[in-house]
């Protein structure tokens, strides 16, 4: 596609749940990056893809948080036993290469209920 | 660790000012820096990317300087309009220890009156 895509644009799940949160990168950039950003906040990295390995995965908060990139385009990112502090709108970005602009997906918006 | 700083946080302007919006880093060992604009609900949209040799990139009226070494960057913005009311934010790429990531400021909130 000629952006980023991510889905769901909206996602209300109840307390304890999984949830998976999905980002397809524009074609042909090798780098991936997942951000959250919470009102009123810059974003806040969470992990950064180059190819199918996570080259920094420093920004995950906790083991409930993990992101794969199997073949090096579509990544997911998954959230195991959501809690209510997870809410938040996860971004999604790539580029053609790591130093270099980003682009950005219009976000996942995580309701925790 | 590397942190931003956006001043201020919040702007309102009368349409046809001319502003400049603030933002500091602490680590200067940078690759680059980019300015975004985030609409409320959406995502971000690079609007200027400027690379650690450089001092400065302009794109119609906006223009933006990188003073790498005391950790500043400055987005000036000639004869605003309502259009530009927006969420600013800059991101810093990379630091001394090889952080190979974009760093966010929090952004300057920007409303531009009719």
């Amino acid at each position: 596609g000629a952006g980023v895509s991510q889905t769901p644009s909206n996602k209300v799940t109840e307390k304890g749940k999984y949830v998976e949160l999905r980002c397809d990168p524009i074609s042909g950039h090798t780098a991936l990056y997942w951000y959250r950003q919470s009102l009123g906040q810059g974003p806040e990295f969470l992990i950064y893809f180059q190819g199918t390995g996570a080259a920094d995965d420093s920004g995950l908060p906790n083991d409930r948080f993990f992101a794969v990139r199997p073949e090096g385009s579509v990544s997911t990112l998954k959230i195991q036993r959501t809690e209510r502090g997870d809410s938040a709108v996860y971004l999604c970005a790539s580029s053609q290469a790591g130093a270099d602009t980003i682009y950005f997906g219009e976000g996942s918006w995580l309701t925790v209920v | 660790k590397q942190e931003v700083t956006q001043i201020p946080a919040a702007l309102s302007v009368p349409e046809g000012e001319n502003l400049v919006l603030n933002c500091s880093f602490t680590d200067s060992a940078i690759y680059n820096l980019q300015w975004f604009r985030q609409d409320p609900g959406k995502g971000l949209t690079s609007l200027l990317l400027i690379q650690s040799s450089q001092r400065e990139q302009t794109s119609g009226r906006l223009n933006a300087s990188l003073d790498k070494s005391s950790g500043r960057s400055t987005l000036y913005i000639a004869a605003s309009q309502p259009g530009d009311s927006a969420t600013y934010l800059c991101a810093v790429f990379g630091g001394s220890s090889g952080t190979y990531k974009y760093i966010f400021g929090t952004g300057t909130r920007l409303k531009v009156l009719a």
